[in-house]
């Protein structure tokens, strides 16, 4: 595609239940990020995927998120058991490159939202 | 990943230029300078990024200090599109947890 693709644009779930956003990045992309974004506020680092290995998930808040980026392509981020402090904007971002020289490429978003 | 400080907010007048500082005092020495800038609720854009050397492109120029403990980011004839927040962010080759400040707001007036 052309650009970094996420949906849904909007999510908006119960107290409780299983939310799993998805994450199309620009073709041939290597690199994929996550993050989330509350308002006002700058991008929090999430999770890291170099192809299909997950690199770095220091960023995951606690045992309830997850993500996966199984062929290396589209990635999912889970939240299991969702709680009211997970709302906020989850965005996803892919780079051709790797390492200090690569330009991100961001996605609209998800706008997360629990009752 | 070394911190950044950027100021909270900028005004800047239509046409003129817009200089936008950001101080990385204890940045090392593999570590490059990025900037983006986020418009409204888009996702953040990329706009340029430098090691050492000043960097020119079609959106801005960027400007290190010799050492390198702060840079300018200069958009040159800003435009009322250029209303958005900017982020800089210092970022070494081993480390993907680029850190994300609250950036600078610049509202480029009529």
């Amino acid at each position: 595609g052309a650009g970094v693709s996420q949906s849904p644009r909007y999510k908006v779930t119960k107290r409780g239940q299983d939310v799993a956003l998805r994450c199309d990045p620009i073709s041939g992309h290597v690199s994929l990020y996550w993050y989330r974004q509350a308002l006002g506020q700058g991008p929090e680092f999430l999770t890291y995927f170099n192809y299909e290995a997950q690199q770095d998930k220091s960023g995951l808040p606690n045992d309830r998120f997850s993500a996966e980026r199984p062929e290396g392509s589209i990635s999912t981020l889970t939240i299991q058991r969702t709680e009211q402090r997970d709302s906020a904007m989850y965005r996803c971002a892919s780079s051709d490159q790797t390492g200090a020289i690569e330009k991100l490429f961001f996605g609209s978003g998800t706008q997360l939202s629990v009752l | 990943d070394a911190k950044t400080t950027q100021p909270p907010s900028m005004d800047c007048a239509e046409g003129r230029a817009a200089n936008l500082p950001c101080n990385h005092s204890t940045i090392s020495g593999n570590e490059y300078v990025y900037w983006y800038r986020q418009i409204h609720s888009q996702g953040p854009q990329y706009i340029i990024h430098g090691l050492k050397n000043n960097e020119t492109n079609e959106m801005a120029s960027l400007i290190i200090t010799e050492d390198r403990k702060s840079s300018t980011l200069i958009l040159p004839h800003a435009t009322l599109r250029d209303t958005a927040v900017y982020y800089c962010i210092v970022r070494a080759d081993s480390n993907y947890q680029l850190i994300w400040g609250a950036g600078t707001k610049l509202i480029i007036k009529p």
